[in-house]
């Protein structure tokens, strides 16, 4: 199947502070990705949606100015969480689809935030 | 808008039982669902996914069904093991808009 790889894994940063995570498809063009996050003992909750070289949707709710989604190319899409605060801290997950026309999920293995 | 439930929440058994893990959706538009399997602090693992157009899937010891009518798919697990001890998720695609929902999840805890 098709990978989706995400760096970092793991995070602990500053409060104040803003991260960069990147969302790659390895071995497929995702025209697409899904940018999710999981709070503890929750489920996944989709954030934003954004295609190849176009502005992110936001999902209600979700702060656009505080979470900048980038989607240059067709196998980088990366997620800043701006001015991170502990309530932020959570699991990042991204999800690529590609032009294959077979809606199978790639997801990527997620990427653990805690802001101090 | 799509809503996905999980019952039960959590589900405790003894080692070699068989069980059954329930999931509902409220939109039967539907382009496939797909159940997942989470470890703790970890991704997410695809255990089998359906079409909409499919009623049933197995995978080892895994069998997955599809009611799109009724808005309902059940997740079998023949035989628990230790192993199968997971947060068990269930997902659906919609039909128009591509947007995957998820359910809250099943902890499962299969004690030897």
């Amino acid at each position: 199947g098709a990978v989706v790889s995400q760096h970092p894994s793991w995070v602990i940063c500053k409060s104040g502070t803003s991260v960069k995570i990147e969302c790659r498809s390895l071995d497929f063009q995702a025209t697409t990705m899904f940018w999710y996050r999981q709070f503890p003992k929750q489920s996944l909750m989709l954030m934003a949606t954004s295609n190849e070289g176009s502005k992110a949707t936001y999902e209600q709710g979700v702060e656009k100015d505080k979470f900048l989604i980038n989607h240059a190319s067709l196998t980088l899409s990366t997620l800043t969480v701006t001015s991170a605060h502990p309530e932020d801290s959570s699991f990042y997950i991204c999800r690529g689809r590609g032009t294959s026309g077979k809606e199978t999920q790639y997801f990527g293995p997620g990427t653990r935030l805690l802001v101090l | 808008k799509q809503e996905v439930t999980q019952i039960p929440a959590a589900l405790s058994v003894p080692e070699g039982e068989n069980l059954v893990l329930n999931c509902s959706f409220t939109d039967s538009a539907i382009y496939n669902l797909q159940w997942f399997r989470q470890d703790p602090g970890k991704g997410l693992t695809s255990l089998l996914l359906i079409q909409s157009s499919q009623r049933e899937q197995t995978s080892g010891r895994l069998n997955a069904s599809l009611d799109k009518s009724s808005g309902r798919s059940t997740l079998y697990i023949a035989a628990s093991q230790p192993g199968d001890s997971a947060t068990y998720l269930c997902a659906v695609l919609g039909g128009s808009n591509y947007k995957l929902t998820f359910g809250k999840g099943t902890l499962l805890t299969v004690n030897p």
